[in-house]
């Protein structure tokens, strides 16, 4: 039983696009979400993250969107570049310390 | 360099036979885990460590051991390996038990089991 649904499985965006990846969750023990970015042949690394008390959160090019009473958060990436083709991952996670991944987003940015 | 370290990096063996992943961390963190990544799954927990002799089950455990007796160090064991855990191994660690600390993962670990 998946914790975490993300969509899509993957993404092809022209440079200078905006990408976006969206995950849902349905346990409201849930108290925090982060957002991974893994390039091939590494671990994945902390790009941004929320908590379910600000609706939007923004670093640099990568915004978080939230939705509470829908349980839906999504990535955006503005002005996506080459650079930035990566798998991603949402998670969620309690105060359990369990931590739950997406299916994780192949994202391709073509120049 | 602050690192989470993963060994071997590649691993084939045969159904049965015993293996140990280790893992090691250099930044005196509290918290440690192991995940493995298989495609269309994205990323599971096996098993996580929130302090020396204090060991968790995450998503996924069986087949799996851990143990914790140092702080530094989270070696993954398979006892009987078999073809359903040939994946993508990584370990993570952060700061402290505080679940909404940043992870820092390592360089992941791929596992063949024939």
């Amino acid at each position: 039983q998946q914790q975490v649904k993300q969509s899509p499985q993957s993404l092809i965006v022209q440079k200078g696009g905006i990408s976006i990846i969206n995950c849902a969750y349905e346990n409201t023990a849930f108290d925090y979400f982060p957002w991974y970015q893994q390039f091939p042949g590494k671990g994945p690394a902390l790009l941004i993250a929320i908590r379910p008390d600000v609706s939007e959160k923004k670093e640099g090019r990568f915004t978080i969107s939230f939705n509470k009473s829908a349980k839906q958060f999504s990535l955006h990436i503005m002005d996506s570049q080459p650079g930035d083709s990566a798998t991603y991952f949402c998670a969620a996670i309690g105060a359990g310390n369990q931590f739950y991944f997406g299916t994780g987003t192949s994202l391709t940015v073509i120049p | 360099e602050a690192q989470v370290t993963q060994n071997p990096r590649y691993l084939i063996t045969v159904t049965g036979k015993k293996l140990t992943v280790t893992c090691s961390q250099n930044m005196n963190h509290e918290y440690m885990s192991w995940y493995r990544q298989d495609p269309g799954l994205g990323l599971r927990q096996i098993y996580y460590s929130m302090n020396v002799e204090v060991t968790d089950k995450g998503d996924v455990p069986e087949g799996y051991k851990v143990s914790r007796k140092e702080k530094r160090n989270f070696p993954l064991i398979l006892e009987s390996p078999s073809p359903n855990q040939t994946s993508l191994y990584f370990c993570a660690s952060s700061l402290s038990n505080y679940h909404q600390e940043t992870q820092y993962f390592g360089p992941g670990t791929r596992l063949l089991v024939l």
